[in-house]
């Protein structure tokens, strides 16, 4: 799978749109950009995927450039609640392939 | 989302002991469950992958006498903890792909496991 690199913190004030960016340059074409989310001592969260769309759901928006190196998560109005590390995993869509974390962003919403 | 279970979410046991920590599909079937640990600070790191109907895949360095898994059925892994040492205190996480369509994996409430 490819590797991944996000910022390691961030800080967003509450009711703001917090965007969280993920690089990705080495992505082949059938992976897919996953969004994962872990609030502090619970299992993590899905959040959103994508291949090569924008993606949008009732938790967040994701934006993958044209040449899907890189993609930017958005919460649209950040809470309090949605303060937790953020992980962005790149991974084929096939066979049973775990997923691959690396250290995330720590994401703070500032009341 | 689709909605995976685990127990018990915490428990305390004395060193030498074993312990068993069930992971759950509540609304789907999982022919596939991934078993990771988390220290603290750390990210999660992947232990095994379950398989229904067959023998798990133990990543490199993870003992499988150590770390028993169990794939009965397709919505039931187990990972049992044998002999569990202080060191073995950590926070262990299940997961299950979803199949069809884009598979996508959903995750355990996750289990801390304190050993004395």
């Amino acid at each position: 799978d490819a590797k991944t690199t996000q910022p390691p913190s961030m800080d967003c004030a509450e009711g703001r749109a917090a965007n969280l960016p993920c690089n990705h340059s080495t992505i082949s074409g059938n992976e897919y950009v996953y969004w994962y989310r872990q609030i502090h001592s619970q299992g993590p969260q899905y959040i959103i995927h994508g291949l090569k769309n924008n993606e949008t759901n009732e938790m967040a928006s994701l934006i993958i450039t044209e040449d899907r190196k890189s993609s930017t998560l958005i919460l649209p109005h950040a809470t309090l609640r949605d303060t937790a590390v953020y992980y962005c995993i790149v991974s084929m869509d096939t066979g049973r392939r775990a997923l691959t974390f690396g250290s995330g962003t720590r994401l703070q919403v500032q009341p | 989302g689709a909605v995976v279970s685990q127990h018990p979410s915490r428990v305390i046991c004395k060193s030498g002991t074993s312990v068993k920590i069930e992971c759950r599909s509540l609304d789907f079937q999982a022919t596939t469950m991934f078993w990771y640990r988390q220290f603290p600070k750390q990210s999660l790191m992947l232990m095994a992958t379950s398989n229904e109907g067959s023998k798990a895949t133990y990543e490199q360095g993870v003992e499988k006498d150590k770390f028993l898994i169990n794939h009965a059925s397709l919505t039931l892994s187990t990972l049992t903890v044998t002999s569990a040492h202080p060191e073995d205190s950590s926070f262990y996480i299940c997961s299950a792909r979803t199949s069809g369509g884009v598979e996508t994996q959903y995750f355990g409430p996750g289990t801390r496991l304190l050993v004395l």
